[in-house]
């Protein structure tokens, strides 16, 4: 069975400044996604970015970007130009390729308090 | 489009009463997901549906949960009775199908349910 972890489960950054969120898996399979979700108090789950394990450039959405180490079966997530409103619990979560959907399986979480 | 809708968002309930949590999915997905979060455990998966067709409902706890989807815009999740470790917060999940090779297909969730059994 995949598990995701997540080691820190507090982050403190500065506004403006950047901030890596760490997260690793374990897998036997080959091809599988990776995703990062955000919830805000809120407790809506908002995806935040996607990867797939095929794919060698890391992925990018605006200030959200990762660093996908496949060997290492690492994919950290880093945000640039840390905004208030970046302040939530951010979820990684692995879903294997195997049919066209099948369940996430999230860490445990890292909360991302963001300071003035 | 809407997004995902659960009903109700909070929910407060006394041991032993039956719970019902509602989702309607993003109208075209195939897939519906049932999760739930808690301090304890986290996010995990209760079970899933694809074309209302139950598929894995190898997370849902015991007897006392059930789910159904009886149409694709619909699905319930049932406690009965209920009890105080079955509080939680519940999401829905839907996802489409999508042709082509290896499509990366993120689930978009519901606000989710608050249940508290007292």
């Amino acid at each position: 069975a995949q598990t995701v972890t997540q080691s820190q489960p507090e982050m403190s950054v500065q506004e403006a400044e950047t901030v890596t969120l760490s997260c690793t898996y374990d897998t036997s399979e080959s091809d599988y996604y990776l995703f990062w979700y955000k919830q805000p108090p809120s407790r809506q789950m908002i995806l935040v970015i996607r990867q797939e394990a095929y794919k060698q450039q890391n992925a990018t959405e605006n200030r959200f970007s990762v660093n996908f180490q496949k060997a290492a079966k690492s994919f950290s997530l880093k945000i640039s130009d840390s905004q208030l409103g970046d302040a939530a619990m951010y979820f990684c979560a692995y879903r294997s390729s195997t049919g066209t959907a099948s369940k996430l399986t999230f860490g445990t979480g890292t909360r991302l308090q963001v300071t003035l | 489009d809407a997004g995902v809708i659960q009903s109700p968002r909070h929910e407060v309930t006394e041991m032993g009463q039956e719970v019902t949590l509602r989702c309607k999915p993003i109208s075209g997905h195939d897939y519906l997901f049932w999760y739930r979060q808690t301090m304890m455990r986290g996010l995990e998966l209760l079970i899933y549906f694809n074309n209302n067709v139950p598929i894995d409902d190898s997370g849902m706890p015991e007897d006392r949960f059930s789910a159904k989807m009886p149409n694709a815009s619909f699905s319930t999740l049932k406690i009965q009775p209920s009890e105080p470790r079955d509080s939680a917060v519940y999401f829905c999940a839907s996802t489409p199908w999508v042709a082509g090779p290896k499509p990366v297909i993120p689930q978009y969730f519901g606000p989710g349910t608050r249940l508290l059994v007292l």
